[in-house]
């Protein structure tokens, strides 16, 4: 059974500080997603990665499939980047199994 | 296309009584799934569909739950005499027919047992 475990589970930053969110899992997977959500449930797909590193804006994501381990990376946080960052693995299914998310909070 | 679309967005019931969601999914992802969220945890797997027919169930749904996607569009999820423990977000996403295309989400429906 895939456990998909985050760190750090809340963080608070000032704003345009560079952040780091940390993404470990137990087995092989074929794909790993970062998620954002934000306050009354609306998820967001951020990045789905297989391999290497992926850049979208401020965000960055990068995967070590040998470490089975994921960080994303926001540059320059502003408070509206301020939410909940979910990680989840997908493995030979459909099937996603999601860590229990980091509450990131950015003040101004 | 305005993306997935979730109804309704609140529900509150009285324990032992049924309720029933709707998700529309973007109009041509064939693959549809209902996630459930409880407080400060991340989602957790309840079923997936391919057009109409369901693939995959997790353990989770128990035979009180019951999902359906009858022409492959829009789906429903029943949950039938609902306990307090049934309280959580229920989330529905969408994505395209490839293997690993990204998956697109609702905005929940939050359930509320009393």
């Amino acid at each position: 059974k895939n456990e998909v475990e985050q760190s750090p589970q809340n963080l608070t930053a000032q704003e345009g500080e560079f952040i780091t969110i940390n993404c470990s899992y137990s087995v092989g997977i074929s794909a790993l997603h970062w998620l954002q959500q934000h306050p009354g449930g609306g998820i967001v797909s951020l990045f789905m990665l297989s391999s290497g590193k992926k850049k979208h804006g401020r965000l960055i994501a990068t995967i070590n499939i040998q470490e089975k381990h994921s960080s994303l990376h926001i540059t320059a946080s502003h408070p509206r980047d301020s939410a909940v960052y979910i990680c989840s693995t997908q493995g030979g299914s459909e099937k996603l199994v999601f860590g229990k998310g980091t509450k990131l909070t950015v003040n101004p | 296309d305005t993306g997935v679309s979730q109804d309704p967005r609140h529900k509150i019931t009285k324990r032992g009584q049924n309720v029933t969601f709707r998700c529309d999914p973007i109009s041509e992802h064939n693959r549809l799934y209902w996630y459930r969220q409880t407080l400060g945890q991340g989602p957790e797997f309840l079923t997936y569909f391919q057009n109409e027919a369901q693939l995959e169930k997790s353990r989770l749904l128990s035979d009180r739950f019951s999902a359906e996607r009858p022409k492959g569009s829009f789906s429903t999820l029943e949950i039938q005499r609902t306990e307090q423990g049934d309280s959580a977000m229920y989330l529905c996403a969408s994505s395209a027919g490839a293997y690993n295309s990204p998956l697109h989400f609702g905005n929940g429906t939050r359930l509320t047992v009393t």
